[in-house]
């Protein structure tokens, strides 16, 4: 069972907007940045957000982050059909001394 | 551009060991914190632990689950990474991946490690 909590599933269609979430507590996400990864079918992970809110080179502005208290939430707009793969947020957890992953969330785009 | 080669993957037994490496380019390798993450087949990811580069100290951390068996280590005059895995368990079974700094900025394709009789 994750340290963190991602719901295992999330759905929507093209054009739609989603959101995934991410609960932690006051040792990870209330404490320290919160990161995202993208990971399509048979592929490495891909970071989306770093620091919370802010998107690497390269990753379009209909993705975004955003933290509240030890909770977090990766939104995509304009959802579209290539956004299908697996999604997951971690944080470094004071606690543990160690990174901690969400659980991941399965994103299908209908 | 960056890349990372993860290799040394393969079958072992339980209780086994075995040696990962990452090969870095495309970057200044001595200045970046290093990771290894792991993926249990069909499952989630997990992180395994990370090493600081000289500045930080070289120093290590651990994830709980194999503290006290796994060791990482770096060669900043070879770009290269390790791991080195001893004891091995059958739940340590996956690909296993290396990784950039905090931020996980970038990722290699991973090696696949089985440990099984």
């Amino acid at each position: 069972q994750s340290v963190v909590t991602q719901p295992p599933s999330a759905s929507g269609t093209p054009g739609q907007r989603v959101t995934i979430s991410c609960s932690g507590s006051s040792s990870n996400i209330g404490t320290n940045y919160v990161f995202w990864y993208q990971q399509l079918p048979g592929t490495a992970p891909k970071l989306l957000i770093y620091r919370n809110n802010l998107r690497p080179s390269g990753v379009p502005d209909r993705l975004s982050g955003s933290k509240s208290g030890t909770s977090a939430s990766l939104a995509i707009s304009g959802l579209r059909s290539e956004d299908e793969a697996d999604y997951y947020c971690a944080a470094w957890d004071d606690s543990l001394s160690a990174v901690v992953f969400g659980g991941g969330t399965k994103l299908t785009v209908l | 551009e960056v890349q990372l080669v993860e290799s040394g993957g393969g079958l072992v037994t339980p209780g086994g060991s075995l040696r990962l490496s990452c090969a870095a380019s495309g970057f200044t390798f001595s200045d970046v914190w290093m990771n290894w993450v792991r993926q249990a087949p069909g499952k989630g990811l997990e992180w395994v632990g990370r090493i600081k580069n000289k500045g930080g100290g070289g120093t290590t951390d651990y994830a709980a689950p194999v503290k006290d068996r796994f060791t990482i280590s770096r060669e900043d005059s070879r770009n290269t990474l390790y791991l080195q895995m001893n004891s091995l368990k059958t739940d340590d079974t996956a690909i296993y991946y290396c990784t950039t700094n905090d931020a996980f900025d970038f990722w290699g394709r991973g090696t696949m490690v089985t440990v099984s009789s």
